[in-house]
């Protein structure tokens, strides 16, 4: 168990429709990453935020967004869903800043299909 | 972005020792070179991480070449729960870490 939850663990949705993924940090991380993980992109980094505030964008689309909550919790929404995007969404935290370690905790995961 | 080059997949016997190769030639001088792995249907995992020197952990060894542009990722004695992917990822700012395509390991029993 990596600390990292997230929710739902699995979203079944139709093309254009909108969905809100939920990340809870592991406690004490200050820095949250959204990851997309498909079968033919492998994963890729999506964005960044380190104590609510966005530090880096990855090939993130703009129908994506995020945000980090003052209690460090995040939220990934994604709109007007295409069948592309599916895939599965993990988000990751690290205790940014306070060492030099640099591992990330990864939570298991949420499954989405867009159908 | 710095990109790492590692074999699509390796094979072991349980019980035996795993050496998975990671190359780097560009690595630049601040990148640390980081291993994650990701079992089946879970996210991934951190295994080990280094600069310049070997490093070792519970998990793994990790050997560094010295001029830093080849590094391996040892397993000393495979068991079946280390069937997974293995990445080879180098950290080059602290923001993010980019996963190529990784080493698919199978542990045959």
């Amino acid at each position: 168990d990596s600390g990292v939850t997230q929710t739902p663990k699995h979203l079944i949705t139709a093309t254009g429709q909108r969905v809100t993924l939920r990340c809870s940090p592991r406690s004490g991380d200050l820095s949250v990453y959204w990851y997309q993980q498909s079968l033919d992109q492998g994963l890729q980094f999506l964005i960044h935020y380190y104590n609510g505030e966005e530090r880096a964008k990855g090939n993130i689309l703009e129908r994506f967004s995020a945000q980090q909550f003052p209690d460090l919790h995040s939220e990934l929404n994604l709109s007007s869903l295409e069948l592309g995007d599916s895939a599965l969404y993990f988000c990751a935290s690290s205790t940014y800043g306070l060492s030099n370690t640099g591992e990330l905790f990864f939570g298991e995961g949420s499954r989405l299909t867009v159908l | 972005d710095a990109k790492t080059t590692q074999p699509n997949s390796m094979e072991s016997n349980e019980e035996e020792p795993v050496h998975l190769p990671c190359n780097h030639s560009t690595i630049s001088g601040t990148d640390y070179i980081h291993w994650y792995r990701q079992l089946p249907s879970q996210g991934p995992e951190y295994v080990i991480h280094g600069l310049t020197s070997n490093v070792n952990n519970r998990m793994a060894s990790l050997a560094i070449a010295e001029d830093r542009k080849s590094s391996t990722l040892i397993l000393h004695r495979a068991t079946l729960r280390d069937a997974a992917v293995y990445y080879c990822i180098l950290r080059y700012n602290d923001y993010k870490l980019s996963f190529g395509a990784g080493t698919t390991v199978t542990v045959r029993a």
